[in-house]
Formats: structure tokens, C-alpha cells, sequence
């Protein structure tokens, strides 16, 4: 069956630009994680999406990030003004369970996002 | 504040030969704990995982094995094969979270 599909692959864009990056989860999956990964640097995790339960946002590094999902589905996170220390490549999970035992997170092949 | 650290970045050894990864945590509350490997230009993909009840867990040539008073696991892949190259992620977390705290990636190297 279809993984995690996200788009774009890459995106490069100028400083203070706008961005939306798009995942789409495995179908059935009901929770939904958006991570950034820097050079260097491992995965950080920055929101989580389950059901219809409020998101957990505590990872997001600033107000200038900010992520919704649509119908429980596809998820977008967006990036305003963007810096150049937002550059990194963002990769979706989606899992089947919400936590604990078993909940292995399926990973998208990321978007590599350069912010010129 | 790193919770989850793999000291080495990197990892050579030859092919048929033992590899073995390493992760240290420091949050005592964790009790669930994974490995995925990274292949460039695609996302992890889950490996093998051990929760705390266990101190071992073998998967074919993957063994994890967990020792919880040192605050450490490994990742042990006998035999190498060149396939295996690619980078590794230990994660950890307390088994009621959906939240993982990953480490920064051993790029392992199997020499043919």
C-alpha cells in the first residue's frame, strides 16, 4: 500500500518568504507528527496530530510555525517569514496508535527546505 | 539538553563482520525504546525496538539489547552487509507517549 507522501521534495526560497509543506499520512493512521530534521542534528519533533484531540504544539520553535489538519488526512505545515535557520528537512510520521507499545511511526521521505 | 545521545557519528567496519551502535539516555522515566535506520533522500524506517521489561530483542541479524541501570542500549548487526549502510536513530520515550526523543545518527559504513 501507499506510505507517507510528502511534497515538495525541495523547496528553496528567500528569506522572509512564506512556505506550506504538505504530508500526506498512510490511510486509517489517526496520529500525525511533523519533525525537523537540521545538519547535524537529530530528529526534532515539533507538533502531533490525533483524531480530533486539541494538537500538541509544544515543540513548534516559534510563532512563525504552524501546522492544521484537514478531515483528520492530509496535514500542512506552513512557515512564515521564513529564516534561514529554518532550513532543514521536514519529515510527517503517522502511526496506526497513539502511544506506548507497537506505535511505530511510519515516516515520508521529507522535504529539504533551503532558505536563501 | 540532549535526552537521547549517540556519541558516534560514525562507524566503519567490514562486511560479515559485527556492527555495533550505541545510545545512551539520561530520563530514567523512559521505557520504550527504537531503532530506525535512514537511507539518504528516505525517511527512517522503523528497525527494531525493546521496551524495559526486556533486556534483549533479536530480530534476525538486529539485536537490541538494553541495560537500564547504565542508561544505555545498543544495536548489534551480525553480519554486516553493505546494505546495511546507511544512518541509524535510537529513540526513547516512556511507553504511554507518543512523543520520541531521538538521537542525532551513527552513519554506519559496511565495507564489501
Amino acid at each position: 500500500g501507499a506510505g507517507v507522501s510528502q511534497s515538495p521534495s525541495n523547496k528553496v526560497t528567500e528569506k522572509g518568504k512564506d512556505v506550506e509543506l504538505r504530508c500526506d499520512p498512510i490511510s486509517g493512521h489517526t496520529a500525525l507528527y511533523w519533525y525537523r530534521q537540521s545538519l547535524g542534528q537529530g530528529l526534532e519533533f515539533l507538533i502531533y496530530f490525533q483524531g480530533n484531540s486539541a494538537p500538541d504544539k509544544s515543540g513548534l520553535p516559534s510563532d512563525r510555525f504552524s501546522a492544521e489538519r484537514t478531515g483528520g488526512s492530509v496535514s500542512t505545515l506552513t512557515i512564515q517569514r521564513t529564516q534561514q535557520e529554518d532550513s532543514a528537512v521536514y519529515l510527517c510520521a503517522s502511526s496506526s496508535i497513539a502511544g506506548g507499545v507497537g506505535n511505530e511511526q511510519f515516516f515520508g521521505p521529507g522535504t529539504r527546505l533551503t532558505v536563501l | 539538553d540532549q535526552q537521547v545521545k549517540q556519541n558516534s557519528p560514525s562507524l566503519s567496519v567490514q562486511e560479515g563482520r559485527i556492527s555495533i551502535l550505541n545510545c545512551d539516555y539520561t530520563n530514567s522515566m523512559f521505557d520504550y525504546f527504537l531503532w530506525y535506520k535512514k537511507y539518504p533522500a528516505e525517511g527512517p524506517t522503523f528497525l527494531i525496538s525493546i521496551s524495559s521489561i526486556k533486556d534483549k530483542n533479536e530480530d534476525g541479524r538486529f539485536t537490541v539489547f538494553l541495560n537500564k541501570s547504565a542508561k544505555h542500549l545498543s544495536l548489534h548487526i551480525v553480519p554486516s552487509q553493505p546494505g546495511d549502510s546507511a544512518v541509524y536513530f535510537c529513540a526513547a520515550g516512556d511507553s504511554g507517549t507518543y512523543k520520541y526523543i531521538f538521537g542525532t545518527g551513527t552513519r554506519l559504513k559496511v565495507l564489501a
